[in-house]
């Protein structure tokens, strides 16, 4: 079965600190990955997408990586600050079925001034 | 700013009563999905539409349903509506099914 798992499930933070935020998916067999956040109560707003044949990418102060092998993609956020408190969800595509994306629960993250 | 817009924003309906919700997508974004996502958790993929025609269904029953028109809009409609349909519905859009999607906003459902 094909699912994607994010852990932890909420993470806390002082303003100024890098930070990594996990996403595992079961099958590397994926047609691309999208890192996307979500305030609350609101819709996602697209944060990196990374394509099966890519390593990594960058957008400012985050950074997105992808391990088809070990199933791992990571999204480093430098130099947190509270505007970066969200929840952030990765979303999987695989080659099996590539117009559905598979969601992970999402980390909600707080950036303590 | 995603281009994608969803109404209304809000809704409450009564149990057994039906629901139509709208989506407008970007020109040229021929495909269309839509998501129900849960309080606490990840969105989960209802059903996608490609020119007009359902092309990918999730674990839904029938009495969700869908359409899409020319003019880049689309419906989600739920008929016999339980207490657990009420969740955020998200809207999708994208030139084709794979490629980079966006959101639109949602529409926070609350069946009592």
């Amino acid at each position: 079965k094909q699912e994607v798992t994010q852990i932890p499930a909420a993470l806390s933070v002082p303003e100024g600190e890098n930070l990594v935020l996990n996403c595992s998916f079961t099958d590397s067999a994926i047609y691309n990955l999208q890192w996307f956040r979500q305030d609350p109560g609101k819709g996602l707003t697209s944060l990196l997408l990374i394509q099966s044949s890519q390593r990594e990418q960058t957008s400012g102060r985050l950074n997105a990586s992808l391990d088809k092998s070990s199933g791992r993609s990571t999204l480093y956020i430098a130099a947190s600050q509270p505007g970066d408190s969200a929840t952030y969800l990765c979303a999987v595509r695989w080659n099996t079925n590539a117009g559905k994306s598979t969601f992970g629960d999402g980390t909600t993250l707080t950036v303590k001034p | 700013e995603t281009g994608v817009t969803q109404s209304p924003t809000h809704l409450i309906k009564t149990r057994g009563q039906q629901v139509t919700l709208r989506c407008s997508s970007q020109s040229g974004h021929n495909t269309v999905s839509w998501y129900q996502q849960a309080l606490g958790q990840g969105p989960q993929f209802i059903f996608q539409y490609y020119r007009e025609e359902e092309n990918g269904r999730g674990n839904f029953p029938p009495r969700f349903s869908g359409l899409q028109f020319p003019n880049y809009s689309s419906e989600l409609n739920v008929n016999a509506l339980e207490l657990d349909d009420s969740a955020l519905y998200l809207c999708a859009s994208s030139p084709t099914g794979a490629q980079e999607a966006f959101f639109g906003q949602g529409t926070r459902l609350t069946v009592v």
